[in-house]
């Protein structure tokens, strides 16, 4: 079936460095990847989305790139602060299969 | 407020005894959902209903049921739970599906079978 990798599960950076998540799907034919973000105790959040029709999506210091003929979609925060730390978890979906596919979560840690 | 509405946050059962978790959204939503969330296998989909009365399995749905008699409620129910029912629970809205369509989620419901 379909699926979803997420790479790292973990992730330390010092404040104020990069921080880049990666997704693969199985899917060929999805068309949709949204990110959510888990504060810890918290439900997740959308942060950035992205169609496929559209190779980059910027909303201040996050960004999220997609390569479908690679088939994977990456989340990037610059500058990163404290409040960034969570886990953030990518999804797929693919038009007319009513679900979301997400990834496995990656546990991102801002140390200050 | 927006919002979905989970009860209740916790709850510690034992095995075999039936128990629902409730759901409810104040947005007119079309597109419910139920996510089990566990340690290394992120948030798996147990079932989704994209309107009253019409519910469909997600990826992991044995050992639980739902219903859709209201397009506001989508109970979640465990007719015999068992301990591999332990699990963080998500109930999620959309105003219907398709790209672009934000999932809304509840604040979860932290289960425990012993």
């Amino acid at each position: 079936g379909e699926n979803v990798e997420q790479h790292p599960s973990t992730l330390s950076v010092q404040e104020g460095d990069s921080a880049v998540i990666k997704c693969t799907y199985s899917d060929s034919a999805s068309n949709y990847f949204p990110w959510y973000k888990q504060e810890l105790g918290k439900r997740p959040q959308l942060i950035i989305d992205i169609r496929s029709n559209v190779g980059e999506k910027k909303d201040q210091r996050i960004a999220v790139t997609l390569n479908k003929t690679a088939k994977h979609f990456s989340l990037h925060i610059t500058e990163t602060q404290p409040e960034d730390s969570a886990v953030y978890f990518c999804a797929a979906y693919t038009s007319g299969t009513y679900k979301y596919i997400f990834g496995t979560g990656t546990r991102l840690k801002v140390l200050a | 407020e927006a919002q979905v509405t989970q009860n209740p946050r916790y709850l510690i059962t034992v095995t075999g005894k039936k128990l629902t978790v409730t759901c409810s959204q104040n947005m007119n939503h079309e597109y419910m959902s139920w996510y089990r969330q566990d340690p290394g296998l992120g948030l798996r989909q147990i079932y989704y209903s994209m309107n009253v009365e019409v519910t469909d399995k997600g990826d992991v749905p044995e050992g639980y049921k739902v219903s859709r008699k209201e397009k506001r409620n989508f109970p979640l129910i465990l007719e015999s739970p068992s301990p591999n029912q332990t699990s963080l629970y998500f109930c999620a809205s959309s105003l219907n599906f398709g790209p672009n369509t934000e999932a809304f989620f509840g604040q979860g419901t932290r289960l425990t079978v012993v």
